[in-house]
């Protein structure tokens, strides 16, 4: 039962232009989502989050939308990096207490920015 | 910013034997921690909670007795893979709460 999805497995974009990498959840316990950035062999790097009471938090050249209603969030990278491409997974979090940490990951897209 | 500092960062063994990885938070305390692994190609799963001076809370289909988790201080959690065989290697990693999850740099067990 996978509760957190991502179902595009590679994007590809050219450099400058935007990346918009999207995730699905089943679990509407959910609170908190967080996106992290991934290279082969090394632990996810934290990149952006968001709480379920907004529906947009941005970072520089990282915005996170959330959709509660459609269980849909989506990163949005602008401009798109060469240094940029690595894995990116998608998590969510019933925060609160201890069980705060304790992440569901999507599977992950491979993010391929073209110079 | 906070560290969460993961060793070794890779491992290789013979089967039947135990490989103990470390779990330490450099500048800050964690009460809890958490170990996940990640098959070749596949999402981070999450093993167990790990928490300090208490038993660790395993998930669903992870067996206790193979891998032993202690967290004997605030700082420290460790991750005993017992009598490994080749179906557990895999890419092990630990994460703390700062503000947000913090990821170690993980380790790579290979089981000949």
């Amino acid at each position: 039962d996978q509760q957190v999805k991502q179902n595009s497995p590679s994007l590809s974009v050219q450099e400058g232009r935007i990346s918009i990498l999207n995730c699905d959840y089943t679990n509407s316990m959910f609170d908190y989502f967080l996106w992290y950035k991934k290279y082969p062999a090394e632990g996810p790097t934290f990149l952006i989050s968001i709480s379920s009471i907004k529906d947009k938090n941005e970072d520089g050249r990282f915005t996170v939308f959330l959709n509660k209603s459609a269980k849909h969030l989506s990163l949005h990278i602008v401009p798109s990096q060469p240094g940029d491409s690595a894995v990116y997974f998608c998590a969510a979090s019933d925060a609160g207490g201890t069980s705060y940490g304790k992440l569901t990951f999507g599977q992950g897209t491979i993010l391929t920015v073209h110079p | 910013g906070a560290v969460v500092s993961q060793h070794p960062s890779w491992v290789i063994c013979k089967s039947g034997t135990s490989v103990k990885i470390e779990c330490r938070s450099l500048d800050f305390q964690a009460t809890t921690m958490f170990w996940y692994r990640q098959f070749p190609k596949q999402s981070l799963m999450l093993m167990a909670t790990s928490n300090e001076g208490s038993k660790a809370t395993y998930e669903q289909g992870v067996e206790k007795d193979k891998f032993l988790i202690n967290h004997a201080s605030l700082t420290l959690s460790t991750l005993t893979v017992t009598s490994a065989h080749p179906e557990d290697s895999s890419f092990y990693i630990c994460s703390a709460n700062r503000g947000t999850p913090i990821f170690g740099s993980g380790t790579q067990l290979s089981v000949l």
